[in-house]
């Protein structure tokens, strides 16, 4: 069955850029969108974005002008940039292959997450 | 910006009926989704496309949507249920942008 790992750095300075990699294992990335959603502590989930494996993407107007999401089929990864980030940007972030655009079987394949700390 | 209110908190004691409402104003030409959080992991699709259950959920998990509101309903909800549920679902701009509800805590006690 299809697996999502989130990677990258747990500590980022404020200011900076917010760098994470979702690995796909267990099925091809090809032919899904795949989503970013985070979570700060003790609080709700907030979906970032979404990438097509073609690299058209949709963002949450609210983030839109710091987010970059792209794609490599050849790894079966897909990835994640935040600029700018401030404490508000601490969170857990979480990948997930996104089902809700075609066939609208919503966002059906989640990985464990990754904290990250924004921080000097 | 589009947004997806929930009730903060629900309450029931084990094998009664709980139900958790989501209200938006795309919700007639959208589909809910529906995710429950346990503690420290990561959320689980429970309820798709409004009122369909994705494989290995159990059938005590229902959903419904009429109007501005979706509702999850957990018939004889039982202690392990106890989670943060969250509705989800994409705006009315043609970009179909993702947005989730504020989440309610379900207590089972």
């Amino acid at each position: 069955q299809v697996q999502l790992q989130e990677s990258g750095p747990g500590l980022v300075k404020p200011s900076e850029t917010l760098s994470l990699t979702c690995t796909v294992s267990g099925g091809s990335i090809s032919s899904y969108y795949w989503s970013w959603i985070r979570q700060p502590a003790g609080k709700g989930l907030e979906w970032i974005g979404r990438i097509y494996t073609s690299g058209s993407t949709n963002y949450n107007p609210s983030l839109k002008s710091r987010v970059t999401m792209s794609v490599d089929t050849s790894k079966n990864q897909f990835s994640l940039k935040l600029s700018s980030v401030t404490a508000a940007d601490t969170a857990v972030y979480y990948c997930a292959r996104d089902r809700t655009i075609f066939g609208n079987y919503g966002m059906d394949v989640w990985g464990q997450g990754t904290t990250v700390t924004v921080s000097s | 910006s589009y947004e997806l209110t929930q009730p903060p908190s629900v309450s029931v004691s084990p094998g009664q009926t709980a139900r958790i409402t989501c209200s938006g104003d795309a919700l007639p030409k959208k589909y809910a989704y529906w995710y429950q959080q346990k503690s420290g992991q990561a959320p689980v699709l429970v309820i798709y496309e409004d009122s369909k259950r994705p494989s290995g959920i159990p059938e005590r998990f229902s959903g419904s949507s009429s109007g501005t509101m979706a509702t999850l309903t957990i018939s004889g909800a039982q202690v392990e249920d106890e989670a943060d549920y969250y509705c989800y679902s994409t705006d009315s701009s043609g970009n179909h942008r993702g947005v989730f509800g504020g989440g309610t805590k379900l207590t089972v006690l």
